[in-house]
């Protein structure tokens, strides 16, 4: 059974950077097409990018694209999320979350619990 | 890129009520329609795949249905723990995978 385990809560001052870590146990990451998804307070759900598992690259949400590195340690089964330039707006809970699916039906099964990150000068 | 409506954006209801979400796509994408449950400080959770796929641990009285534009979460008997953010997301086209609906909080009447 996959489980994610995210790294904690990050105070971060405008213009930053961010890394956000998750570690896979149960499986390999290998295995595993990883995405990452935020929430702002108060807000919805915000896909920011993920492994596309059919054409093995990384695509980044168009909103995002420029300011966001998604990578992956496969030393270590641990996958990071990047995102620089920060402003007030990218205060958000940071979740990673594996992508499922067969005939091109995908939807993220597992999910991390969450990281907070506040940018706040 | 995608877009995703759901209705109505909250609702009130009581225990045993039927309840029924709606979720639209701006284009039609088949039938590439996830549903998920989200509850107060905890990460979401998958409720229903490609429409209507129950998704394994899922209770029998959430069923999903639709395809192409059209689709609808349904809650057959409302439990106390149903009360919570329902989401829909789309993962059919791959220049903006994954969009997620605005959400539905379903809570106590």
């Amino acid at each position: 059974q996959v489980q994610l385990v995210q790294s904690g809560a990050e105070v971060k001052k405008p213009g930053a950077s961010v890394k956000v870590s998750c570690k896979v146990s149960g499986y390999t990451l290998t295995e595993l097409s990883m995405h990452w998804v935020r929430q702002a307070p108060g807000k919805g759900l915000e896909w920011m990018g993920g492994f596309d598992p059919e054409d093995g690259e990384t695509i980044y949400a168009q909103k995002f694209q420029g300011r966001v590195t998604m990578t992956e340690d496969t030393s270590t089964d641990t996958a990071y999320m990047e995102l620089s330039s920060l402003r007030s707006e990218d205060t958000a809970v940071y979740y990673c979350a594996t992508v499922a699916g067969t005939l091109s039906y995908y939807y993220m099964d597992v999910w991390g619990k969450g990281t907070t990150v506040t940018v706040s000068s | 890129d995608i877009q995703m409506t759901q209705s109505p954006s909250s609702l009130s209801a009581s225990v045993g009520d039927r309840v029924t979400i709606t979720c639209r796509a701006s284009q039609s994408i088949s039938s590439y329609l996830n549903w998920y449950q989200q509850k107060p400080g905890k990460a979401p959770k998958l409720l229903i795949y490609a429409a209507s796929s129950l998704q394994s641990g899922v209770p029998s009285r959430f069923s999903g249905s639709g395809s192409g534009t059209d689709f609808t979460l349904t809650i057959s008997s409302l439990q106390p723990e149903d009360f919570a953010t329902y989401y829909c997301q789309q993962s059919y086209s791959t220049l903006a995978w994954f969009t997620f609906g605005p959400g539905t909080k379903v809570d106590i009447k």
